[in-house]
């Protein structure tokens, strides 16, 4: 099992250029979450999707879009990306959203530096 | 929202035991604790959750009071391997609950 894989790993865009972060999962989870690190920081949570057909804001959605194409498929979209958009995206799954806690598995994330 | 506060850095020696502890004093009844890992250019991993009580693995114990207000991630003989940075969250699953604060850097030296 690979788990989750992000593509691609690193990426430098120009200010108001458009890009798709890549993001599958092969563990069959239900739900899976894009978040963002910034140097220094913890992960804030950009979109989720609790499930297959679903996706919800998280805490800093402004700037992406998110589509969940089927079960092991979740891309993040940037449509006019800008400086402040530089960090590192992680993608990461979960087998089932809300009841008890089920641990996050995190893919190994994707550089990204906007000029 | 179960905002958490920790140590923002820790520094011990190798073959120790390290005591990571967390603050939550708004904690629902529902919510669980979970703790993190994340070394450099990687993506966090899961090291231990609980409830209540006493909670442990073969990686790491972890220690909860009855009022649940805190909680203390307790790992033990550490190397220099577990130079990282460790998260304590606190939520029921997933969404905007779940939130990784700045988390406490771990430096072990020799």
């Amino acid at each position: 099992n690979a788990g989750v894989t992000q593509t691609p790993k690193f990426q430098v865009l120009k200010t108001g250029q458009s890009m798709t972060l890549q993001c599958a999962q092969d563990m069959n989870h239900n739900s899976m979450y894009w978040y963002r690190q910034d140097p220094g920081m913890g992960l804030r949570l950009i979109y989720y999707s609790a499930s297959e057909g679903t996706t919800d804001k998280g805490e800093v959605p402004n700037g992406y879009n998110v589509s969940r194409l089927n079960k092991r498929e979740f891309s993040l979209r940037l449509e006019s990306a800008a400086p402040s958009q530089t960090s590192v995206y992680f993608c990461a799954s979960s087998e089932v959203a809300g009841g008890t806690y089920n641990e996050q598995f995190f893919g190994p994330g994707t550089r990204l530096t906007v000029l | 929202l179960a905002k958490t506060t920790q140590p923002i850095s820790m520094d011990s020696y190798e073959g120790q035991e390290v005591n990571i502890t967390c603050s939550h004093n708004n904690i629902a009844t529902n919510d669980y604790i979970t703790w993190y890992q994340q070394f450099p250019s990687q993506g966090p991993r899961f090291i231990i959750q609980g409830y209540k009580t006493k909670v442990t693995n073969e990686v790491a114990s972890l220690f909860i009071p009855a009022d649940r207000k805190s909680s203390t991630l307790s790992l033990p003989r550490v190397s220099l391997s577990d130079t990282a940075v460790y998260y304590c969250l606190v939520g029921r699953s997933y969404g905007q609950n779940f939130v990784f604060g700045p988390g406490t850097r771990l430096s072990v030296l020799p």
